[in-house]
């Protein structure tokens, strides 16, 4: 069980708009602490995605947002394509455990 | 370009050490924190091990306390992890990931490397 949680799955067709969630709690997200999400192609290391809650690195489409409100946070991916389908992960600092990862979630471009 | 090229996984007997290293490149290595993190076999990511920029500060997830160490050389820009008592369930791929963010509680890791496999079984 981990202490971020994540849905285990999301899908959606090209072009559309998916969106993943990372819920968190009090002693992570809820205290302030950013939200990270990576993306991890199969058999590839993770690839960060956003940093800082809502922050893309260069080289990232801007077809990705990242928001965070309360103790809850959400990747969005608009204008799917194939080359989306991949592992997702959030990552934030939690004051009693340190750094903990979401639980991952598959999306499908159907 | 940031490198970052972790080495040493085995395969190794239940209750065996092993130490994995990590060298770096191409960014000012004594300046930033660094990590560990492992995924087991279909599994999701899990954080093991943060050190600061300077070697002293060191955090371990719980799993890891007590039977992993984190440590660093800043004149040869690597960092290692020595894993003792090793158990079937630390069987996974280790990663090593340069750290960024200007706090601990900021911290997050933008560069991985691409990952060495341990294996513990007998």
């Amino acid at each position: 069980q981990s202490v971020l949680t994540q849905p285990p799955s999301v899908s959606g067709a090209p072009g559309q708009r998916v969106t993943i969630s990372c819920t968190g709690s009090s002693s992570n997200i809820g205290a302030g602490s950013d939200v990270h999400w990576y993306q991890q192609l199969p058999g590839t290391a993770p690839k960060l995605l956003i940093y800082g809650n809502n922050n893309r690195p260069s080289g990232v489409p801007d077809r990705l947002f990242g928001s965070k409100s309360g103790t809850s946070a959400s990747l969005a991916i608009t204008g799917l394509q194939a080359e989306d389908e991949a592992d997702y992960y959030c990552l934030s600092y939690d004051t009693l455990s340190g750094w903990v990862f979401g639980g991952g979630t598959k999306l499908t471009v159907l | 370009e940031v490198q970052v090229l972790e080495s040493g996984g085995d395969l190794v007997q239940p209750g065996e050490s092993l130490r994995l290293s990590c060298a770096a490149s191409g960014f000012s290595f004594r300046n930033f924190a660094m990590g560990w993190i492992r995924q087991a076999p279909g599994k999701g990511l899990e954080w093991l091990a943060t050190i600061h920029d300077d070697g002293v500060g060191t955090y371990y997830a719980d799993s890891a306390k007590g039977r992993f160490s984190i440590s660093r050389d800043n004149t040869k820009n690597t960092v290692f992890l020595q894993m003792s008592s090793l158990r079937p369930e630390d069987t996974a791929v280790y990663y090593c990931a340069k750290a960024a963010g200007y706090t601990v509680g900021a911290y997050y890791f933008d560069h991985w490397g691409q990952g060495t496999l341990v294996t513990v079984s007998s």
